[in-house]
Formats: structure tokens, sequence, C-alpha cells
């Protein structure tokens, strides 16, 4: 089966780090996904991780390490406009099939 | 804009009536998913096409539920005899090849069904 954990909420203050975690078990790995999703809005690409490591972008960064099943998101210099729900996917067998966990909701306070 | 779109972005209907919702994927993307999202959860893989052909479908998906891709570029996804249970947020999906290649796949701003 499949199993991808994150926490169900969090929250920051602006200007601070934050990290979301994931852990994944799952049947067949191809490569981990974050997005963000705003309410009521699209998922939006935010890093893709396939080999152990950091990859950075901007204010965001994402790592994973296969053999503990793990990612983390790290947001740096927190702004008001990245309170969402973070949403983390494991692409699995051939079909490029995202398994989402329950997403993150994060909250970004003054 | 030249992302993924779809429509009706919101549809009310009465328990056992069909709706029909379509998405128009990114031009040249190859991959197409439908994907259903419920309030607090993540996104729930429904079926994904390769061009015109339907490759993988979910066990969610019920037999009430089909959709197409008639000439691999738009695609519908239908839901007959509707139910409470259904009413949820219907997300498009695309890609030019596989999120396994690490192509990155673009989501649509989904499909609200309401069942009432």
């Amino acid at each position: 089966g499949q199993n991808i954990d994150q926490p169900t909420e969090m929250t920051a203050t602006e200007g601070a780090i934050v990290q979301i975690n994931c852990t994944y078990q799952t049947s067949g790995f191809n490569g981990l996904f974050w997005y963000q999703q705003h309410a009521g809005e699209a998922p939006t690409f935010l890093s893709y991780n396939v080999l152990d490591g950091l990859e950075e972008k901007g204010r965001f960064s994402s790592f994973l390490s296969r053999s503990k099943g793990y990612s983390y998101l790290l947001l740096k210099e927190l702004q008001m406009k990245d309170s969402a729900s973070y949403l983390c996917a494991v692409v699995t067998g051939t079909a490029s099939k995202l398994t989402f966990g329950t997403g993150t909701r994060l909250q970004v306070t003054l | 804009d030249t992302g993924v779109s779809q429509d009706p972005r919101h549809k009310i209907t009465k328990r056992g009536q069909n709706v029909t919702f379509r998405c128009d994927p990114i031009s040249e993307h190859n991959r197409l998913y439908w994907y259903r999202q419920t309030l607090g959860q993540g996104p729930e893989f429904l079926t994904y096409f390769q061009n015109e052909a339907q490759l993988e479908k979910s066990r969610l998906l019920s037999d009430r539920f089909s959709a197409e891709r008639p000439k691999g570029s738009f695609s519908t996804l239908e839901i007959q005899r509707t139910e409470q249970g259904d009413s949820a947020m219907y997300l498009c999906a695309s890609s030019f090849g596989g999120g396994e290649s690490g192509n990155t796949i673009y989501f649509g701003e989904g499909s609200w069904l309401t069942v009432v």
C-alpha cells in the first residue's frame, strides 16, 4: 500500500524559516514533488527530487533521503503570501501516478 | 494564459443527474490526468491518458465515471447518476512525458462539484 505522512498544520512567523516534513512508504518510487496550494486554487509546482540531497530554488529548498523514505521542504524568509497548504506527492509506477499526502496547512503570522 | 483550463469551475447538481467536466491541457502535453480532492485531503488519482489512450484507472473510478480523450487533446470526465459522495473538486493535470522523468505535472484550477 501507499502511505504518505505530513503534519496537518504548522504556524510560523513572517521572516522566519520553516521546515515541513514528509515521510513515505510506497510500492515503487520514481521521485517526489512538492506543490503549494492556496485555498480553492490549483496546486502549483514547487520542486522535484529523485536523487538524495538538497535542491535549492530561491527561498524554497527540498531535501530527499530515499533510504529513509523522507523529504522536507524548507521555506526561508517567510512572507504572508506563503500561507497555504503544502502537498508532498510521490511518483509511483510508470504511469507517473502521483500519490499525495493530506497536505500541511501553513499559517504565517506577523 | 496557456495553462491547464477546466470548465465549468463550479457545478451544483441534484442527486441522480449526470455531469460532465472538460479539461484542456497545456498544448502539446501528451499526458493528461484526472484527480479528485475533498476538503482537507490531498488529491487522489482517478485516471490518466497518454495521447488518446486511457492507460490506468483507479478503483475509485466506479462504473458511473467515464473519461475520454478522443483526439489526444482535450478530455472529458462524466459522472452518471451523481451521489452526494461525489461532491469534491475534480482536478485535471497535464505533462509532457512522465513525472518519473522529472517532467513537471501542471494542474488546472479544478471543477467544484456539489451534489444536493
